[in-house]
């Protein structure tokens, strides 16, 4: 079975400012997908971004940027140009190939408040 | 796209009553579906996979008797709360899944039971 682990319940940056979000992992397996949702207070889950465990090259859309370490099975997420629209529950995932299912284990999540 | 609805957004039910909640893919085909249940401040707790045409799989500690699921087309399954008490007060997410691209969630449906 796969455990994800977010060490951070919850953590702070000013606005326009630079956090990372720690995640790692723990299978036996090598072909998977780990994913980083958010969870705004609209409780509204919002696909942030996604990793291919075969690619090496980290994954980015604008902001939000990765980076997966996979012998060390970790998975931070960077968020740059810090918005108080960030501010939301952060959830890192995973999610195995050799599960037909499509099943996600998720993180306890990452609180990130935003200030102005 | 990979937009998902969930219906209602808000239910208040009696205890004893059933409720149903609806989740729908919008614009793609999902052979699979979740239900989980999130408490105030924690993860989502998966309470059930669905498949389409099938039974569906239930997590371990979930009443399937209770917590009743119908998939009856590839972009459309149901959550029924058969007999519902204070207890199963919660907010309820339905996810669907295309593929190994991820999960794509609905809004959710907080259930208050009195």
């Amino acid at each position: 079975a796969q455990t994800v682990t977010q060490s951070q319940p919850e953590m702070s940056v000013q606005e326009a400012e630079t956090v990372t979000l720690s995640c790692t992992y723990d299978t036996s397996e090598n072909n998977y997908y780990l994913f980083w949702y958010k969870q705004p207070p609209s409780r509204q889950m919002i696909l942030v971004i996604r990793q291919e465990a075969y690619k090496q090259q980290n994954a980015t859309e604008n902001r939000f940027s990765v980076n997966f370490q996979k012998a060390a099975k970790s998975f931070s997420l960077k968020i740059s140009d810090s918005q108080l629209g960030d501010t939301a529950m952060y959830f890192c995932a995973f999610m195995s190939l050799n599960n037909a299912g499509n099943m996600l284990t998720f993180g306890g999540g990452t609180r990130l408040m935003v200030k102005p | 796209g990979a937009v998902v609805s969930q219906h209602p957004s808000r239910v208040i039910c009696k205890s004893g009553t059933s409720v149903k909640i609806e989740c729908r893919s919008l614009d793609f085909q999902a052979t699979t579906m979740f239900w989980y249940r999130q408490f105030p401040k924690q993860s989502l707790m998966l309470m059930a996979t669905s498949n389409e045409g099938s039974k569906a799989t239930y997590e371990q500690g979930v009443e399937k008797d209770k917590f009743l699921i119908n998939h009856a087309s590839l972009t459309l399954s149901t959550l029924t709360v058969t007999s519902a008490h204070p207890e199963d007060s919660s907010f309820y997410i339905c996810s669907a899944s295309p593929g190994p691209a991820g999960q794509y969630f609905g809004p959710g449906t907080r259930l208050t039971v009195t």
